[in-house]
């Protein structure tokens, strides 16, 4: 069964350092989307990508943040300068589409890459 | 977006059925109410998706009355697998498809 992968499932950086957390998503699939979840707490939209560009985000991607398809398998988040609370766990998902079918708008997500701030 | 309210844990003991009831209040004419589930340092993963009326898939049902202003998700005869945080989405597929996930309801089941 296709699924979503992500890497590195862990990342410890200190801040003011730049990160870069890689996403493949399954591979028909023509929407990707970030999310993050600070431990013990829900799940938080960041943003949707579409047709190389952001379809939508949220108040939380601000500058710091940017997202990259650069190669059309790989789709990348970045945080230019982390700060402390950018530690949480950061997730990757996608979908076939956006439209108003339920097999084509569920979400897949991946495994996560969790991401420390020292 | 509409919000979401939904209880924040319960209890139940293996081969029980579980209902978790959500209400939207302010659900527009074209959202759909989806259910993911998500153990722990895992991402969510999608369970059942609905309009209007029942829906029943291989592992859950989804009962949407006709005022859809709330929904209950139905899981049978639950195993102790099924421990995790159960989360109501309402989403307007038109806007990108971006997802507001709610507090969730952590089920614990219990031998």
């Amino acid at each position: 069964e296709p699924e979503v992968t992500q890497t590195p499932s862990h990342q410890v950086t200190q801040m003011g350092q730049e990160v870069i957390l890689r996403c493949v998503p399954i591979s028909n699939h023509l929407y990707f989307y970030w999310y993050r979840q600070i431990l013990g707490q829900k799940v938080e939209f960041l943003v949707s990508f579409y047709n190389n560009e952001i379809s939508e985000k949220s108040e939380i991607f601000d500058d710091q943040f940017s997202v990259e398809r650069p190669d059309g398998s790989n789709f990348t988040l970045k945080i230019r300068s982390t700060k402390l609370e950018d530690s949480a766990m950061y997730f990757c998902a996608s979908s076939e589409a956006s439209g108003t079918y339920s097999a084509e708008n569920e979400q897949f997500f991946g495994p996560g890459t969790r991401l420390t701030v020292l | 977006l509409a919000k979401t309210t939904q209880p924040i844990s319960m209890d139940s003991y293996e081969g029980q059925e579980v209902n978790i009831t959500c209400s939207h209040n302010n659900i527009a004419t074209n959202d759909y109410i989806t259910w993911y589930q998500q153990f722990p340092s895992q991402g969510p993963r999608f369970i059942i998706q609905g309009y209007k009326t029942k829906v029943t898939n291989e592992v859950a049902s989804l009962f949407i009355p006709a005022d859809r202003k709330s929904s209950t998700l139905s899981l049978p005869r639950v195993s102790l697998s099924d421990t995790a945080v159960y989360y109501c989405l309402v989403g307007d597929y038109n806007q990108g498809g971006k997802l507001i996930f709610g507090q969730g309801t952590e089920l614990s089941v219990k031998p």
